[in-house]
């Protein structure tokens, strides 16, 4: 099956740092990843989908300056949080969809374990 | 705005009885509907899935029906065991120009809990 990992799963950092969070697709390319961040008993929220080789495309409300995102090859994708500050604290997690039949994506996206960040 | 709902934040049910978990939407271009079970701390994990041309998929013990009309699908767990205590978020995405787009919207999650 497809198999999406993380790196870190969680990290503790000062307030004012940067932290950088791996998302890899073990068992397969994606050219598109997606980044979520879930707050504790709230949905999971759409910030960012990752495109290889391009810029990420926002969602509505996230600053993209904060946010840094860089999908320098076909299995890996990278979230940074410039300057976290303690509201940035929360749960990322990243998903990848494999390649269908005809090379697109396919709707299923498989996600990573997680990503827990506490801004002290 | 929140397209996609789950109404019921929790469901307690027996063992080896039938969970039924809801979702609505209002966004008529989604098109591709997805059931995924998560644990605290993890990330979601795949159940099933139902494109719009269907109204039933069945998976083992998991079965997901859409009713189009009513913008509602349900996931139907049965028999429920204890392992499947967790949280269960159903999820939307539309095709764009019939490539699919990928762009998932969650609904806000409904945690099952499954008592021996």
């Amino acid at each position: 099956g497809a198999v999406v990992s993380q790196h870190p799963s969680w990290v503790i950092c000062k307030s004012g740092t940067s932290v950088k969070i791996e998302c890899r697709s073990l068992d397969f390319q994606a050219t598109t990843m997606f980044w979520y961040r879930q707050f504790p008993k709230q949905s999971l929220m759409l910030m960012a989908t990752s495109n290889e080789g391009s810029k990420a495309t926002y969602e509505q409300g996230v600053e993209k300056d904060k946010f840094l995102i860089n999908h320098a090859s076909l299995t890996l994708s990278t979230l940074t949080v410039t300057s976290a500050h303690p509201e940035d604290s929360s749960f990322y997690i990243c998903s990848a969809s494999p390649p269908g039949l005809a090379g697109d994506s396919t709707d299923t996206q498989y996600f990573g374990p997680g990503t827990r960040l506490t801004v002290l | 705005d929140q397209q996609v709902k789950q109404n019921s934040p929790s469901l307690s049910v027996q063992e080896g009885r039938i969970s039924i978990l809801n979702c609505d939407y209002t966004n008529s271009m989604f098109d591709y509907f997805l059931w995924y079970k998560k644990y605290p701390a993890e990330g979601p994990t795949f159940l099933i899935s139902i494109s719009s041309i269907k109204d039933k998929n069945e998976d083992g013990r998991f079965t997901v029906f859409l009713n189009k009309s009513a913008k509602h699908l349900s996931l139907h767990i049965v028999p429920s065991q204890p392992g499947d205590s967790a949280v269960y978020f159903c999820a939307a995405s539309a095709s764009a120009g019939g490539t699919s787009y990928g762009k998932l919207t969650f609904g806000q999650g409904t945690i099952l809990t499954v008592h021996p």
